[in-house]
């Protein structure tokens, strides 16, 4: 099983909202990643959780904050968005010492 | 120079054809190589990964590694209008980091 869930699949939030991104693996992977996608473009890394520890933060702005509250899940919060932040929202995750990642559905946020 | 390059398309060939996708990069220490498919609004999903050089086939697929030209490919023999869909090439950059680079993407359509 290579399942990676991710809620919700759709969200609309205005600037001035909070909301969050929540992902969940059951494989035992340790290492789990939060990627942005806009259309017609590949999904750009946002932050890599490995042991349940930030490892890369790809210099997000800090109206992102991810949270990884244990091995199986990982949040994103988020505050104060832009218009332009709108875009299909990757959840992945991986085995400990392997590359291959395995995505979840994705959510698509729009931001007004 | 970007770090992993595709020819974004649309690469079109008819139902039952061969087709050959390309992919190269630019960081000689890259030791992981993905080949991943995504279809409009849906996800990457996984389709072949390939660490050595030579070839590696699953079903109708084949990768091919070739680390000296630093230059992956993807074959998909008997193309169906189901392949329709965009290929990601994805590259392990730098030892460690555990985070892909994706290049952009070649779009297929496969002719019925």
């Amino acid at each position: 099983d290579t399942e990676v869930t991710q809620t919700p699949k759709h969200l609309v939030m205005g600037m001035t909202n909070k909301k969050s991104l929540k992902c969940e693996q059951h494989m035992g992977h340790r290492a789990m990643y939060w990627y942005k996608q806009k259309a017609k473009k590949p999904p750009e890394l946002m932050f890599v959780y490995s042991y349940e520890k930030l490892s890369i933060n790809e210099s997000v702005p800090s109206r992102f904050s991810p949270e990884c509250p244990n091995s199986s899940l990982l949040n994103l919060h988020l505050h104060a968005l832009q218009p332009e932040d709108s875009a299909l929202y990757l959840c992945a995750s991986s085995p400990t010492g392997e590359d291959t990642q395995y995505f979840g559905p994705g959510t698509r946020l729009t931001v007004l | 120079q970007k770090e992993v390059e595709q020819n974004s398309g649309p690469l079109s060939v008819p139902e039952g054809a061969i087709a050959s996708l390309n992919c190269t990069y630019s960081d000689r220490g890259s030791q992981s190589f993905f080949w991943y498919r995504q279809y409009s609004g849906k996800s990457p999903e996984l389709i072949m990964s390939i660490y050595s050089n030579g070839d590696k086939e699953d079903g109708r697929f084949t990768a091919q590694l070739n680390k000296a030209s630093q230059y992956v490919s993807l074959l998909i023999r008997d193309s169906q209008p189901s392949d329709s869909a965009t290929y990601l090439c994805a590259v392990n950059s730098r030892t460690g980091r555990r985070a892909l680079t994706f290049g952009s993407g070649t779009r297929l359509q496969v002719q019925p």
